[in-house]
Protein backbone atom coordinates (compact mmCIF):
# COMPACT_ATOMS: atom_id res chain seq x y z
CA UNK A 1 0.00 0.00 0.00
CA UNK A 2 1.22 3.37 -0.34
CA UNK A 3 2.23 5.35 2.04
CA UNK A 4 2.57 9.77 2.37
CA UNK A 5 5.27 10.75 5.37
CA UNK A 6 5.15 14.31 6.49
CA UNK A 7 7.69 14.02 9.23
CA UNK A 8 7.17 18.15 10.09
CA UNK A 9 4.54 18.68 12.07
CA UNK A 10 4.62 22.12 12.27
CA UNK A 11 6.67 25.10 10.82
CA UNK A 12 7.02 28.72 10.63
CA UNK A 13 8.00 31.45 8.50
CA UNK A 14 8.24 35.33 8.53
CA UNK A 15 5.97 37.15 5.94
CA UNK A 16 7.43 37.99 2.40
CA UNK A 17 9.81 35.16 3.13
CA UNK A 18 10.33 31.73 1.73
CA UNK A 19 9.38 28.07 3.11
CA UNK A 20 9.85 24.61 2.14
CA UNK A 21 7.07 21.81 3.07
CA UNK A 22 8.42 18.36 3.39
CA UNK A 23 6.95 15.83 1.54
CA UNK A 24 8.04 11.69 0.70
CA UNK A 25 6.03 9.13 -0.15
CA UNK A 26 5.89 4.90 -0.62
CA UNK A 27 4.89 3.34 -4.34
CA UNK A 28 6.14 1.03 -6.42
CA UNK A 29 4.03 2.49 -9.13
CA UNK A 30 5.36 4.35 -12.40
CA UNK A 31 2.21 6.64 -13.23
CA UNK A 32 0.27 8.34 -10.63
CA UNK A 33 -0.39 12.08 -9.08
CA UNK A 34 0.59 14.13 -5.97
CA UNK A 35 -1.14 16.81 -4.72
CA UNK A 36 -0.83 19.69 -2.14
CA UNK A 37 -3.90 20.41 -0.17
CA UNK A 38 -4.44 23.92 1.96
CA UNK A 39 -6.93 23.46 4.54
CA UNK A 40 -7.26 27.08 6.21
CA UNK A 41 -8.58 27.25 10.41
CA UNK A 42 -12.72 26.24 9.95
CA UNK A 43 -12.10 27.10 6.55
CA UNK A 44 -12.56 24.26 3.53
CA UNK A 45 -9.83 21.97 2.27
CA UNK A 46 -8.66 23.45 -1.11
CA UNK A 47 -6.16 22.09 -4.14
CA UNK A 48 -3.11 24.10 -3.85
CA UNK A 49 -0.94 22.51 -6.55
CA UNK A 50 -1.14 19.20 -8.78
CA UNK A 51 1.70 17.07 -10.80
CA UNK A 52 1.58 14.01 -12.52
CA UNK A 53 5.03 12.01 -12.20
CA UNK A 54 5.30 11.20 -15.87
CA UNK A 55 6.05 14.94 -16.17
CA UNK A 56 9.82 15.95 -15.27
CA UNK A 57 8.85 19.72 -15.16
CA UNK A 58 7.41 20.90 -11.57
CA UNK A 59 4.56 21.93 -11.46
CA UNK A 60 4.13 25.69 -10.49
CA UNK A 61 1.10 27.99 -9.34
CA UNK A 62 2.00 31.36 -9.10
CA UNK A 63 3.65 31.58 -5.25
CA UNK A 64 3.21 28.01 -5.35
CA UNK A 65 5.82 25.39 -6.81
CA UNK A 66 6.77 21.93 -6.32
CA UNK A 67 10.31 19.99 -6.18
CA UNK A 68 9.24 16.43 -7.73
CA UNK A 69 12.29 14.14 -7.23
CA UNK A 70 10.69 10.92 -8.73
CA UNK A 71 13.90 8.16 -8.05
CA UNK A 72 13.64 9.97 -4.51
CA UNK A 73 9.99 9.76 -3.66
CA UNK A 74 10.09 13.30 -2.59
CA UNK A 75 7.52 16.03 -3.46
CA UNK A 76 8.24 18.86 -1.80
CA UNK A 77 6.43 22.36 -1.83
CA UNK A 78 8.09 25.67 -1.77
CA UNK A 79 5.93 28.68 -1.07
CA UNK A 80 7.75 32.23 -2.00
CA UNK A 81 6.90 35.42 -0.58
CA UNK A 82 4.77 34.00 1.99
CA UNK A 83 1.58 36.13 2.98
CA UNK A 84 -0.74 36.30 6.59
CA UNK A 85 -3.19 34.15 4.47
CA UNK A 86 -0.52 31.32 4.00
CA UNK A 87 -1.37 30.04 7.53
CA UNK A 88 -3.13 27.13 7.22
CA UNK A 89 -2.68 23.04 7.35
CA UNK A 90 -0.92 21.75 4.64
CA UNK A 91 -1.66 18.14 3.01
CA UNK A 92 0.49 16.07 0.65
CA UNK A 93 -1.67 13.69 -1.18
CA UNK A 94 -1.06 10.65 -3.66
CA UNK A 95 -3.66 9.21 -6.09
CA UNK A 96 -2.52 6.03 -7.48
CA UNK A 97 -3.87 2.71 -9.38
CA UNK A 98 -6.26 1.92 -6.62
CA UNK A 99 -8.38 5.35 -7.50
CA UNK A 100 -8.11 6.27 -3.51
CA UNK A 101 -6.63 9.97 -2.25
CA UNK A 102 -3.79 8.85 0.78
CA UNK A 103 -3.10 11.79 2.72
CA UNK A 104 -0.17 12.41 4.94
CA UNK A 105 -0.41 13.72 8.53
CA UNK A 106 -0.20 17.17 7.73
CA UNK A 107 2.08 20.03 8.53
CA UNK A 108 0.49 23.37 10.30
CA UNK A 109 2.39 26.51 8.78
CA UNK A 110 2.00 29.17 11.04
CA UNK A 111 3.13 32.89 8.84
CA UNK A 112 4.96 35.89 11.47
CA UNK A 113 3.73 39.25 10.38
CA UNK B 1 -24.56 27.82 -3.45
CA UNK B 2 -22.03 26.64 -5.36
CA UNK B 3 -18.96 23.39 -4.64
CA UNK B 4 -19.63 21.54 -2.05
CA UNK B 5 -21.99 22.03 0.77
CA UNK B 6 -22.34 20.13 3.91
CA UNK B 7 -24.78 19.86 6.82
CA UNK B 8 -25.16 20.41 10.01
CA UNK B 9 -21.41 22.03 10.53
CA UNK B 10 -21.39 20.60 13.93
CA UNK B 11 -23.59 18.18 15.76
CA UNK B 12 -23.22 16.70 19.43
CA UNK B 13 -25.18 13.47 20.10
CA UNK B 14 -25.20 10.79 22.35
CA UNK B 15 -23.88 7.28 21.68
CA UNK B 16 -28.23 5.92 21.41
CA UNK B 17 -28.90 8.35 18.67
CA UNK B 18 -29.57 8.38 15.26
CA UNK B 19 -28.46 11.47 13.12
CA UNK B 20 -27.72 11.69 9.08
CA UNK B 21 -24.92 13.75 7.68
CA UNK B 22 -26.11 15.34 4.41
CA UNK B 23 -23.64 16.71 1.80
CA UNK B 24 -24.67 18.27 -1.68
CA UNK B 25 -22.28 18.94 -4.86
CA UNK B 26 -22.95 21.84 -7.33
CA UNK B 27 -20.25 20.76 -10.02
CA UNK B 28 -21.65 17.94 -12.03
CA UNK B 29 -19.10 16.08 -10.71
CA UNK B 30 -19.61 11.79 -10.60
CA UNK B 31 -17.74 10.52 -7.97
CA UNK B 32 -18.47 11.44 -3.95
CA UNK B 33 -16.58 10.57 -0.98
CA UNK B 34 -16.87 10.81 2.67
CA UNK B 35 -13.56 11.02 5.11
CA UNK B 36 -13.12 11.19 8.89
CA UNK B 37 -10.53 13.50 9.39
CA UNK B 38 -9.07 12.99 13.39
CA UNK B 39 -6.11 15.49 15.14
CA UNK B 40 -2.99 14.24 14.47
CA UNK B 41 -4.33 11.80 11.75
CA UNK B 42 -4.03 11.22 8.34
CA UNK B 43 -7.44 11.67 6.59
CA UNK B 44 -9.07 8.81 6.18
CA UNK B 45 -11.49 7.58 3.07
CA UNK B 46 -14.40 6.33 4.28
CA UNK B 47 -15.71 5.64 1.25
CA UNK B 48 -16.69 6.12 -2.07
CA UNK B 49 -19.20 6.22 -4.89
CA UNK B 50 -19.29 6.88 -8.48
CA UNK B 51 -22.27 7.27 -10.61
CA UNK B 52 -24.63 6.47 -7.32
CA UNK B 53 -22.90 3.20 -6.84
CA UNK B 54 -20.83 2.47 -4.21
CA UNK B 55 -17.27 1.34 -5.20
CA UNK B 56 -15.11 1.47 -1.79
CA UNK B 57 -16.05 0.68 1.56
CA UNK B 58 -12.62 1.28 3.37
CA UNK B 59 -13.64 -1.41 6.42
CA UNK B 60 -15.90 1.17 8.42
CA UNK B 61 -18.11 -0.64 11.01
CA UNK B 62 -21.98 -0.80 10.24
CA UNK B 63 -22.26 2.17 12.43
CA UNK B 64 -21.42 4.32 9.93
CA UNK B 65 -24.29 3.76 6.93
CA UNK B 66 -23.74 5.75 3.44
CA UNK B 67 -26.43 6.45 0.90
CA UNK B 68 -26.36 8.21 -2.55
CA UNK B 69 -29.25 8.81 -3.84
CA UNK B 70 -28.54 10.68 -6.89
CA UNK B 71 -24.89 11.76 -8.44
CA UNK B 72 -25.63 15.05 -6.24
CA UNK B 73 -26.10 14.39 -3.00
CA UNK B 74 -24.38 11.96 -0.78
CA UNK B 75 -25.40 10.82 3.33
CA UNK B 76 -24.14 9.64 5.87
CA UNK B 77 -26.42 7.65 8.49
CA UNK B 78 -24.96 7.22 12.14
CA UNK B 79 -25.62 4.99 14.96
CA UNK B 80 -24.94 3.90 18.28
CA UNK B 81 -21.98 5.96 17.95
CA UNK B 82 -18.37 5.37 20.16
CA UNK B 83 -16.65 8.05 21.59
CA UNK B 84 -13.86 7.89 19.21
CA UNK B 85 -16.00 8.32 16.10
CA UNK B 86 -16.06 12.39 17.27
CA UNK B 87 -14.22 13.79 14.60
CA UNK B 88 -14.65 16.08 11.53
CA UNK B 89 -16.29 14.24 8.73
CA UNK B 90 -15.51 15.60 5.34
CA UNK B 91 -17.17 15.11 2.18
CA UNK B 92 -15.92 15.33 -1.71
CA UNK B 93 -16.10 15.43 -4.80
CA UNK B 94 -14.66 14.80 -8.23
CA UNK B 95 -15.22 14.79 -11.94
CA UNK B 96 -14.51 11.12 -12.37
CA UNK B 97 -13.42 8.34 -10.44
CA UNK B 98 -10.56 6.72 -12.49
CA UNK B 99 -8.69 9.72 -12.84
CA UNK B 100 -6.10 12.40 -10.86
CA UNK B 101 -8.54 14.78 -11.29
CA UNK B 102 -8.49 17.47 -8.26
CA UNK B 103 -11.23 16.68 -5.20
CA UNK B 104 -13.03 19.77 -4.08
CA UNK B 105 -14.53 19.56 -0.59
CA UNK B 106 -17.01 20.49 2.51
CA UNK B 107 -16.51 22.36 4.87
CA UNK B 108 -17.15 19.20 7.08
CA UNK B 109 -19.13 18.46 9.65
CA UNK B 110 -17.64 18.73 13.20
CA UNK B 111 -19.14 15.25 14.99
CA UNK B 112 -18.87 15.16 18.90
CA UNK B 113 -20.22 11.89 20.13
CA UNK B 114 -20.88 11.65 24.38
Amino acid sequence: AQTVTQSQPEMSVQEAETVTLSCTYDTSESDYYLFWYKQPPSRQMILVIRQEAYKQQNATENRFSVNFQKAAKSFSLKISDSQLGDAAMYFCAYYGANSKLTFGKGITLSVRP
Amino acid sequence: ETGVTQTPRHLVMGMTNKKSLKCEQHLGHNAMYWYKQSAKKPLELMFVYNFKEQTENNSVPSRFSPECPNSSHLFLHLHTLQPEDSALYLCASSQELLSGNEQFFGPGTRLTVL
